[in-house]
């Protein structure tokens, strides 16, 4: 079965320092691979997603997130985070129809 | 992109009794799928949700505990029946567009409090 491991249960990290949220999954075949937030008392919304192509892609509000396949990893980075970007970040992996959810990692910025 | 509803958004219940929780989607989509964050824990899938058929359910999950139903593209309904405090959690509706590849939406979830 699929799996999603995520690192970090929880970050805290002051304003304009640099993010990086590991995630890795076990599975050999094709997945997309997605990261989702969750902004406190709101619902996912898609970070970035990756398909195919080019194995760095980027995505909203400065977030970006490497696939390395040899490692079967999707890290998602962001050089200078905000306050606003306090929120639980989840990484996804779909290898059919349905995604297989990390735990999640809580974010805390501060001042 | 896909706009869902979602219907109650929280409700506290008393053990024993059931609660049917409504997804409404904007269009017509080919996916639908329920799924469950428990406190401090990921999103777990409890099943999909067929058009006109019984829905397919995930370990761990049956039928007579979460009843489903999707009666056309456009809207689905999960039950959580006889209740207890361990089915606290937040229920989500998503939905995903086969056809295009998509990433799958999310409703805004129903905080479900059994006391």
């Amino acid at each position: 079965a699929q799996s999603v491991s995520q690192h970090n249960h929880h970050v805290i990290l002051s304003e304009a320092a640099s993010l990086e949220l590991g995630c890795n999954y076990s599975y050999g075949g094709t997945v997309n691979l997605f990261w989702y937030v969750q902004y406190p008392g709101q619902h996912l919304q898609l970070l970035l997603k990756y398909f195919s192509g080019d194995p760095l892609v980027k995505g909203i509000k400065g977030f970006e997130a490497e696939f390395i396949k040899s490692k079967f990893s999707f890290n998602l980075r962001k050089p200078s985070v905000q306050w606003s970007d306090t929120a639980e970040y989840f990484c996804a992996v779909q290898s059919q129809v349905f995604l297989v959810f990390g735990k999640g990692t809580r974010l805390s910025v501060i001042a | 992109s896909a706009v869902i509803s979602q219907k109650p958004s929280r409700d506290i219940c008393q053990r024993g009794t059931s609660l049917t929780i409504q997804c409404q989607v904007d269009s017509q989509v080919t996916m639908m799928f329920w799924y469950r964050q428990q406190p401090g824990q990921s999103l777990t899938l409890i099943a999909t949700a067929n058009q006109g058929s019984e829905a397919t359910y995930e370990s761990g999950f049956v039928i007579d505990k979460f009843p489903i139903s999707r009666p056309n593209l456009t809207f689905s309904t999960l039950t959580v029946s006889n209740m207890s405090p361990e089915d606290s959690s937040i229920y989500l509706c998503s939905v995903l567009y086969l056809e295009s590849n998509t990433e799958a939406f999310f409703g805004q979830g129903t905080r479900l409090t059994v006391v």
